[in-house]
């Protein structure tokens, strides 16, 4: 069975706090990706990544960063969190050419005071 | 711009009836389509497929109908379970390679016992 991990389920920050999501997969999969769900706006792409050291900016970037220095683990960073960003993040994997069967973890929803 | 539209927000069906979940798209270089189901708390999970080079693609109780000429995809459920309430998201994509999925924004559908 495919796992997808995501560090918490839920996260409270304040403004202007460097917020780190950790997300961890372990099927060997080679993309990563970080969305983030609001009500009303579905799922959004923030930032995906095909391999290690690899990343690539989704439909909305602005404000977050990400790191991969492990093919299993990919990190979303919020360098200052702002009450915009609060938010339920949800990181998937797939493999490289099955981009679209993605398997998702449970998401963290993060609340930004 | 939306590239792919989930344009009910919501959907209530009696228990044992049909369920049909509508999706749209305009990106005509999108070829494969995608039902993601998704519960409260829990990440999105993976329902059924179609490639743009069939026009159905059924499992058990759900079938998925193209029409491309149309840019239109449905989603049908039948018979409609209890356990089937949950936001269902349509995605799609150029190719199962590495191009990210493209989401809609979902559709809650409330199955009525």
């Amino acid at each position: 069975d495919v796992k997808v991990t995501q560090s918490s389920r839920y996260l409270v920050k304040r403004t202007g706090e460097k917020v780190f999501l950790e997300c961890v997969q372990d099927m060997d999969h080679e993309n990563m990706f970080w969305y983030r769900q609001d009500p009303g706006l579905g799922l959004r792409l923030i930032y995906f990544s095909y391999d290690v050291k690899m990343k690539e900016k989704g439909d909305i970037p602005e404000g977050y960063s990400v790191s991969r220095e492990k093919k299993e683990r990919f990190s979303l960073i919020l360098e200052s969190a702002s009450t915009n960003q609060t938010s339920m993040y949800l990181c998937a994997s797939s493999f490289l050419r099955q981009s679209d069967t993605q398997y998702f973890g449970p998401g963290t929803r993060l609340t930004v005071l | 711009d939306q590239q792919v539209k989930q344009n009910s927000p919501s959907l209530s069906v009696q228990e044992g009836r049909i369920s049909i979940l509508n999706c749209d798209y305009t990106n005509s270089m999108f070829d494969y389509f995608l039902w993601y189901k998704k519960y409260p708390a829990e990440g999105p999970t993976f329902l059924i497929s179609i490639s743009s080079i069939k026009d159905k693609n059924e499992d058990g109780r759900f079938t998925v109908f193209l029409n491309k000429s149309a840019k239109h995809l449905s989603l049908h459920i039948v018979p409609s379970q209890p356990g089937d309430s949950a936001v269902y998201f349509c995605a799609a994509s150029e190719g199962p390679g590495n191009t990210p999925l493209v989401f809609g924004k979902g559709t809650r559908l409330s199955v009525i016992a």
